[in-house]
């Protein structure tokens, strides 16, 4: 299995821009997180999915920040508009359940800089 | 007070040492535990699940004071490999859902 894969790597955009970034969950896995890390607040859940369904987004920062899943293999998290706080490491992490027998498995992540 | 607390270190130690981090946990009625680690611009990766009656994996131990809320990794023979950040994590019922929460880490470094 490929592991749970992000896209892009890197996003460079300037204030005021949309951003989307892409998960591609392991297959099976039923459970898909978007997770965001800064050095001030480490690692912070901004919503979870199960089984395409949005289940706890009470992380999500404010209205400017979104996250679908239309298919059991791909979710996207959009801020939009971005801005200059909105900087982070991103990661999207995937699960055969809620995670409290098995863990996450995350992706490489996305680290975003807004300027 | 913070659902899950570590020391954030650093813990510099050299190569061969024992060391040993903690973790504490607020939620009395907490099931899961891990430990992740985190390497420098990277991902989390689980590191080893904790169980009650305590595990070991190698040179690593990981052991669950459920009394006393806390758990607790051991570093036998450090290698300079080990360097990485640390992650202590519960799962738990938090803001109306059973969910994995993460602390914010403890930094360990090995040097020759």
């Amino acid at each position: 299995d490929a592991g749970v894969i992000q896209s892009p790597r890197h996003e460079v955009t300037e204030m005021g821009q949309e951003v989307t970034l892409r998960c591609k969950p392991i297959s099976g896995h039923d459970y898909l997180f978007w997770y965001r890390q800064t050095m001030m607040r480490g690692l912070e859940l901004l919503i979870y999915f199960n089984n395409n369904v949005p289940i706890d987004d009470s992380g999500m920062p404010e209205d400017r920040f979104s996250a679908k899943m239309p298919n059991a293999s791909f979710s996207t998290l959009k801020i939009q508009p971005s801005e200059p706080r909105d900087s982070a490491v991103y990661f999207c992490a995937s699960s055969p359940d809620r995670g409290l027998s098995h863990g996450y498995t995350f992706g490489s992540g996305t680290r975003l800089t807004v300027v | 007070r913070k659902e899950v607390e570590q020391d954030p270190g650093p813990f510099n130690v050299p190569e061969g040492a024992t060391v040993a981090f903690n973790c504490t946990y607020s939620n009395s009625a907490s099931q899961s535990f891990f430990w992740y680690r985190q390497d420098c611009r990277k991902e989390p990766k689980l590191l080893m699940s904790v169980y009650s009656s305590g595990n070991e994996d190698g040179r690593f131990t990981a052991q669950l004071n459920r009394a006393s809320q806390y758990i607790s990794l051991l570093i036998r023979d450090s290698k300079l490999s080990d360097s990485a950040t640390y992650l202590c994590v519960v799962g738990m019922f938090s803001g109306g859902y059973n969910k994995l929460i993460f602390g914010a880490g403890t930094r360990l470094a090995v040097h020759p």
